[in-house]
């Protein structure tokens, strides 16, 4: 394992399109974390799962966001119906269970809705 | 919601001066983290601070907590131009029910060469 990985980079999209991102964490890290960062600002948190099961999610998670974590391993945040706020850099964090531990986070995936 | 809120906004200052930056939170909180975050890239993790630890130093880094006046420092000493960075705190209020980290926006440090 290499450290968390997501995918695309970058992504740019047309308005009201769908998109999908992908995030690979450490492999035994049971819990994922999505965070979104907007120019200027920290990282605020969107989403968060340990093992498959999402265990909290943000106000900021509109009925258009989605995100799964299928057995445990990888997981999906979706988009749907994108609009030009949603342009921002996607951040996914692991971490293992229990105790005190910081996050490990990927490079992120900016996206740009235009 | 932001919890943390990094003090200053922006910092510059020479390579070898040490650099100071300030984090203030409202709420009761089980550790408290600062990472790094160099520009268009992930957050490193640099240091985690318990809620009954008041010092602790990791190389060049270290950082206080202060749990009565709720706040936290993190100093960079001898610093280098490859410091140059945004650096954020986050409070992990795991004990209040909330599995998450809460960052701050952030203090952008610049070291000139």
């Amino acid at each position: 394992d290499t450290g968390v990985s997501q995918d695309p980079r970058h992504k740019i999209t047309k308005r009201g399109q769908n998109v999908t991102f992908r995030c690979d964490p450490i492999s035994e890290h049971n819990r994922l974390y999505w965070y979104r960062q907007t120019l200027g600002q920290g990282p605020e948190f969107l989403t968060y799962f340990q093992n498959e099961a999402q265990l909290e999610k943000s106000r900021l998670l509109s009925d258009r966001f989605s995100a799964e974590r299928p057995k445990g391993s990888f997981s999906t945040l979706e988009i749907q119906r994108t609009e030009q706020g949603d342009s921002a850099m996607y951040l996914c964090a692991s971490s293992p269970k229990g105790g005190d531990y910081g996050y490990t986070f990927g490079s992120g995936t900016r996206l740009t809705v235009v | 919601s932001q919890q943390g809120e990094e003090d200053p906004q922006a910092l510059s200052i020479q390579e070898g001066e040490n650099a100071t930056m300030n984090c203030s939170y409202k709420t009761s909180i089980n550790n408290l983290q600062w990472y790094r975050q160099n520009s268009g890239r992930g957050l490193v993790h640099l240091i985690l601070i318990r809620s009954n630890e008041r010092e602790k130093h990791s190389g060049r880094l270290r950082v206080t907590l202060d749990t009565s006046k709720k706040s936290s420092s993190l100093l960079i000493t001898a610093s280098r131009a490859a410091d140059t960075a945004s650096y954020f705190c986050a409070t992990d209020r795991s004990q209040g029910g909330s599995e998450k980290l809460v960052f701050g926006k952030g203090t952008k440090l610049t070291v000139n060469p």
